[in-house]
């Protein structure tokens, strides 16, 4: 059966980075896109980026662009979130999920990062 | 694209019907519209894609329908189950984006 497992919960430090991983199982994963959307407590959903597992662009959203990278290992079939300089109020769970030809049909388990002093 | 949704919350009764509007900033084509359903503590759930196709396993109390700029998500006859919080999502750019979200509860 589809997979997304991803990588437990992490305390930073304001200005550190962190990286949350996602593994995946059951499919192909070459063959759909993984995404990145994360969950501040109480708030709504915010799309953070994707990668496309067989090549091309990495869009990230525009607030993300200068501290995210969005990477894969192929060897694994793990995709892995980067997110530096980070600040207090990047303090969320964070998702990878699969996307099909639209929305997402699998989600990981979700990752709690939180980022305090 | 910024989309916003309405009501914030909507306060029905089991049984009820439920009519949840989503709002683009610009013109979108409905097949890049989707809708989720989410419970406390849990991820999300995939309901719609392609606005108006239903997710695997998604009851048919759940429908979309929408054009343009404007795009609702109707629950007929509400379930115990169906009090969550609901959210939509376009993905017609590169960029894509959620609504605030839209709770239904008792």
């Amino acid at each position: 059966q589809v997979q997304l497992v991803q990588s437990g919960a992490e305390v930073k430090k304001p200005g550190a980075s962190v990286k949350v991983s996602c593994k995946a199982s059951g499919y192909p994963f070459t063959s759909f896109y993984i995404h990145w959307v994360r969950q501040a407590p109480g708030q709504g959903l915010e799309w953070m980026g994707l990668i496309n597992p067989g090549g091309g662009p990495t869009p990230y959203a525009y607030k993300f662009q200068d501290r995210l990278v969005i990477t894969m290992d192929t060897s694994t079939g793990t995709f892995y979130m980067d997110l530096s300089s980070l600040r207090p109020d990047d303090t969320a769970v964070y998702y990878c999920a699969r996307s099909p030809s639209g929305g997402y049909d699998f989600w990981g388990q979700g990752t709690l990062v939180t980022v305090s002093s | 694209i910024v989309l916003t949704q309405s009501p914030g919350t909507l306060s029905l009764s089991p049984g009820e019907r439920a009519t949840l509007s989503c709002r683009a900033s610009q013109s979108i084509d409905s097949a890049y519209l989707a809708w989720y359903q989410q419970k406390p503590g849990q991820a999300p759930r995939l309901l719609i894609y392609g606005t108006p196709r239903r997710a695997a396993g998604i009851p048919d109390r759940f429908s979309a329908s929408g054009s343009g700029t404007d795009f609702t998500l109707t629950i007929t006859r509400l379930e115990p189950e169906d009090f969550a919080v609901y959210y939509c999502q376009q993905y017609a750019t590169s960029s894509w984006t959620f609504g605030q979200g839209a709770k239904v509860e008792i």
